[in-house]
């Protein structure tokens, strides 16, 4: 099973700030993921990578960037954080070849 | 196109009691098949899986045939207990890519 880690757990943060979703992992996986959770618990892919320099938009239109500069890295930034950007953000990794997807704990955000 | 559906929660139940979350699925070629579950404050788990027709996978306690006829994926368990209380999401891979596409999650609901 992955390692994978997300940093924050929770944030409260005030609107038209800029955050950064941090998300690494320490198996090596090549392919990550970021979902968004909304309260009615649905998940949305909102981006994906298949490797360094590798970013692709998910299902979902977002608003966030991501950027793959490292294999164990793939953070997560709002420019200008608004209220309905308000959500659980989830991040999962996978390793070539395979289809399992492993989840990190999540980052709950609250934008007032 | 590619959908998962399954039953709307919450279930509830008494412990020892016969659990069983039905899923359904649409694709297009032959995809694999998860459950993954969700407890309070956490990401997302892995169940089990499985990756073809009348595969069954296994955990915990926990089962699910993969029926190719019927394209369903339901998800059983013989006796719950108070520690099952989560939400379970069914998921299919999506088409010939790596993604997963979930269905909108059931809450299981345990009491002693």
């Amino acid at each position: 099973e992955a390692d994978i880690y997300q940093t924050p757990r929770y944030l409260v943060i005030g609107t038209g700030k800029k955050i950064t979703l941090e998300c690494s992992q320490t198996m090596g996986h090549d392919k990550m993921y970021w979902y968004q959770q909304d309260p009615g618990m649905e998940l949305h892919l909102i981006h994906y990578s298949y490797g360094v320099n590798s970013t692709e938009k998910g299902d979902l239109s977002s608003e966030s960037t991501v950027s793959r500069i490292r294999t164990e890295h793939f953070p997560l930034t709002l420019e200008s954080a608004r209220p309905s950007h308000t959500s659980q953000y989830l991040c999962a990794s996978s390793p070539s070849g395979q289809e399992t997807q492993y989840f990190g704990p999540g980052t709950r955000l609250l934008v007032l | 196109g590619n959908s998962v559906t399954q039953m709307e929660g919450p279930v509830t139940l008494s412990e020892e009691a016969f659990l069983t979350i039905n899923c359904t699925y649409t694709a297009t070629g032959y995809p694999s098949l998860f459950w993954y579950v969700q407890y309070p404050g956490e990401g997302l788990q892995l169940l089990l899986k499985a990756t073809k027709a009348d595969d069954k996978g296994s955990n915990k306690g926990f089962e699910a045939t993969y029926r190719k006829e019927t394209t369903s994926f339901h998800l059983e368990k013989g006796s719950v207990q108070v520690s099952d209380s989560a939400v379970y999401f069914c998921a299919s891979t999506l088409g010939y890519t790596d993604k997963l596409i979930f269905g909108t999650g059931t809450r299981l609901q345990v009491f002693p």
